[in-house]
């Protein structure tokens, strides 16, 4: 039981250049997340799904995009890379959303936009 | 409008000085409270939930507590392992949407 994985680990982008954070729980957990952590600050919910096909927006969604094909994977893009998302980038998964609904942590992409 | 506040910012403490972490948040409709911790360069691991009012949760060292206004994380007679940043979230709820809003965390180094 893996939990929550996420790749790559680390990657480095020019301006302008687009990437795609795969994001893959082996919970059968129904939400997930995508979150940003830069220093100072909590963590960002950037977007989240509600299942498999839905995907909405969370605190900071401008300059992202997601998709959720699959129920166990949770795609987020960046479409063209500014130096202001360079950042830790983090995926979880919970069961339902529901109250006291546990979130389960990857362990995190590193992004560098030069 | 929803905020946690977590102090202090960072914590130095003898190993064996037991001290407590601070979670002070405003949240409409508290649904959860949440404790993490986070290792440099990974995760943030889950560690508690907390639900109403006067809530503990023990685990090794650690033991959370609740207030309506706050949380605290009690650290009896740390180790140098317990060093981590310790993160706090809550749940809450709007127009029947759950939402989790995070601390930015108390750095705490267990020296030996």
């Amino acid at each position: 039981n893996a939990g929550v994985t996420q790749t790559p680990k680390f990657r480095v982008l020019k301006t302008g250049q687009s990437m795609t954070l795969l994001c893959a729980q082996d919970m059968n957990h129904e939400y997930m997340y995508w979150y940003r952590q830069d220093p100072g600050m909590g963590l960002r919910l950037i977007h989240y799904s509600v299942g498999e096909g839905t995907t909405a927006k969370g605190e900071v969604p401008d300059g992202y995009n997601v998709s959720r094909l699959k129920k166990q994977n949770f795609l987020l893009g960046l479409e063209s890379a500014a130096p202001s998302q360079t950042s830790v980038y983090f995926c979880a998964s919970s069961l339902q959303g529901a109250r006291g609904d546990t979130q389960y942590f990857g362990p995190g992409t590193r992004l560098t936009v030069l | 409008e929803d905020q946690v506040t977590q102090s202090p910012e960072a914590l130095r403490l003898q190993e064996g000085e037991s001290s407590s972490l601070n979670c002070s948040y405003t949240v409409s409709g508290l649904r959860g409270l949440f404790w993490y911790r986070q290792d440099p360069g990974k995760g943030p691991e889950f560690l508690f939930t907390l639900y109403s009012a006067g809530e503990e949760k023990e685990k090794e060292r650690l033991k959370a507590t609740l207030t309506k206004k706050e949380s605290f994380l009690h650290i009896t007679a740390p180790k140098p392992e317990d060093s981590a940043t310790y993160l706090c979230a809550v749940q809450g709820v709007t127009s029947g949407t759950y939402k989790y809003i995070f601390g930015t965390g108390t750095r705490l180094k267990v020296l030996a």
